[in-house]
């Protein structure tokens, strides 16, 4: 199946630090959202966004839908270890007629105390 | 946000057999999904299961092999059917909400067939 196009692979960065991660399709969405997986778990939605341009934070964490509908980024701000974790977007394409959700790749988050 | 329970959280099965996996929701929710995430891979969409009909399978994905019920609209299965190594995997359920655009994650089940 379809997949988003996510970068970086992975992260390892030390406590503290800022993070940027982000997603492009060949396809416009009109829902973008990213979600957190901790191991043994499944993924947590952290920040849901609708409408192009969107700028949204939920505590340290911000993400923004891209003006042109493909695209979308995740920005954490001064890490802590429990930030650790797998990180993906999901996107639900316009004018689909459906409700399914498109993932991306993944981003795996190590963060060094 | 809805809440999901999962069953069986985790099971190791021989080859040749076949598991069912029940996803409990504890109120109405508008779509019920399967998916399957195999090792260190993203999540791929098995099926939309729907509510009193034939669940609608994504490319690659067959009925025969995973076959889904949704008998309401807080409860569905995913059956593996005839396992192999090959379908060691997570496999996840979700739901969209009434009157919400949140997607929500069970805690998966994760198989083992050996």
């Amino acid at each position: 199946g379809q997949q988003l196009n996510q970068s970086p692979q992975s992260m390892f960065i030390q406590e503290g630090e800022d993070v940027s991660m982000n997603c492009t399709s060949s396809s416009i969405f009109n829902t973008w959202l990213w979600y957190k997986q901790d191991p043994g778990e499944g993924p947590v939605l952290l920040i849901a966004l609708y409408k192009a341009g969107e700028l949204t934070s939920n505590g340290r964490l911000t993400a923004q839908f891209g003006i042109t509908r493909k695209d979308s980024f995740l920005n954490i701000s001064a890490s802590i270890p429990s930030d650790v974790g797998i990180y993906f977007c999901a996107g639900r394409e316009l004018n689909t007629g459906f409700q399914k959700l498109v993932f991306g790749t993944g981003t795996r988050l190590l963060v060094s105390p | 946000s809805a809440v999901i329970s999962q069953k069986p959280s985790r099971d190791i099965c021989q080859r040749g057999t076949s598991l069912t996996i029940q996803c409990q929701v504890d109120s109405q929710v508008t779509m019920m999904f399967w998916y399957r995430q195999q090792p260190g891979q993203s999540l791929t969409l098995i099926a939309t299961a729907n509510q009193g009909s034939e669940a609608t399978y994504e490319s690659g994905f067959v009925i025969d092999k995973f076959p889904i019920s949704r008998p309401n609209l807080t409860f569905s299965t995913l059956t593996v059917s005839n396992m192999s190594p090959e379908d060691s995997s997570i496999y996840l359920c979700s739901v969209l909400g009434q009157g919400s655009y949140g997607y929500t994650f069970g805690s998966g089940t994760r198989l083992t067939v050996v």
